[in-house]
């Protein structure tokens, strides 16, 4: 069971604008380090797609951006698109498991 | 451009040592400051760390594996490998290889393709 909860799935229509949360503890997010965002489409690895909590890596439409506040993050998707339909997961570190980071449990955004 | 590739068998029987390999290309693996990592996923299941390696041999293993783990860099064939014994079912999953700077979290901006290997006899 990962320390950063996620909703398993969001849904929205195309066009519109869907978040998803990352909900961490005083270990991890609220401790200060930093979220990074993948997506992962259907059979293929993840890509990431938010780093440092909002930056964008070359390539990234606009249209995905990152925030973190306290001790969660979120991931907005606007302008929602049949190719967003995916998994996404988020990735912090946790100060009381030791290693190199955690992911989140993961969100299926699925378009109507 | 960098890519990376992982090879190895498909399936593993049940106490044996799953061995996969990772071949870098497009850059030497000595490139920059480059860290080498690998992830699994199981069947329907989210990421999982496992660990990464740096060139130079330093090693950092996630603290749940790390008494069955053993990676090693073979700089002279650019490659990269994983070496899990005492595999149980529990180890079938989708490995993946990746690239990432040494930060904390990192980020992994580079990933292979990813290999399923079953444990099963």
């Amino acid at each position: 069971q990962s320390v950063l909860t996620q909703p398993p799935s969001v849904s929205g229509a195309p066009g519109q604008r869907v978040t998803i949360s990352c909900t961490g503890s005083s270990s991890n997010i609220a401790a200060g380090y930093d979220v990074h965002w993948y997506q992962q489409l259907p059979g293929a690895a993840p890509k990431l797609l938010i780093y440092e909590n909002s930056k964008r890596p070359s390539g990234v439409p606009d249209r995905f951006s990152g925030f973190k506040s306290g001790s969660s993050a979120s991931l907005a998707i606007t302008g929602l698109q049949a190719d967003d339909e995916a998994d996404y997961y988020c990735q912090s570190y946790d100060n009381s498991l030791g290693g190199w980071g955690v992911f989140g449990t993961g969100t299926k955004v699925t378009v109507l | 451009q960098l890519q990376l590739q992982e090879s190895g068998p498909g399936q593993v029987t049940p106490s044996e040592t799953l061995t996969l390999t990772c071949t870098v290309s497009g850059d030497s693996i000595r490139g920059s400051s480059v860290y080498w990592g690998w992830l699994r996923q199981s069947p329907g299941k989210g990421l999982e760390w496992i660990g990464t390696i740096h060139y130079s041999g330093r090693t950092y293993y996630s603290p749940s594996l790390k008494s069955r783990l053993t990676m090693s860099v073979d700089t002279s064939n650019n490659q990269f490998s994983l070496r899990l014994g005492s595999v149980t079912a529990a180890d079938t999953a989708v490995y993946y290889c990746a690239g990432h700077l040494p930060q904390l979290p990192p980020y992994f901006d580079l990933w292979g393709q990813g290999i399923l290997v079953t444990v099963s006899s």
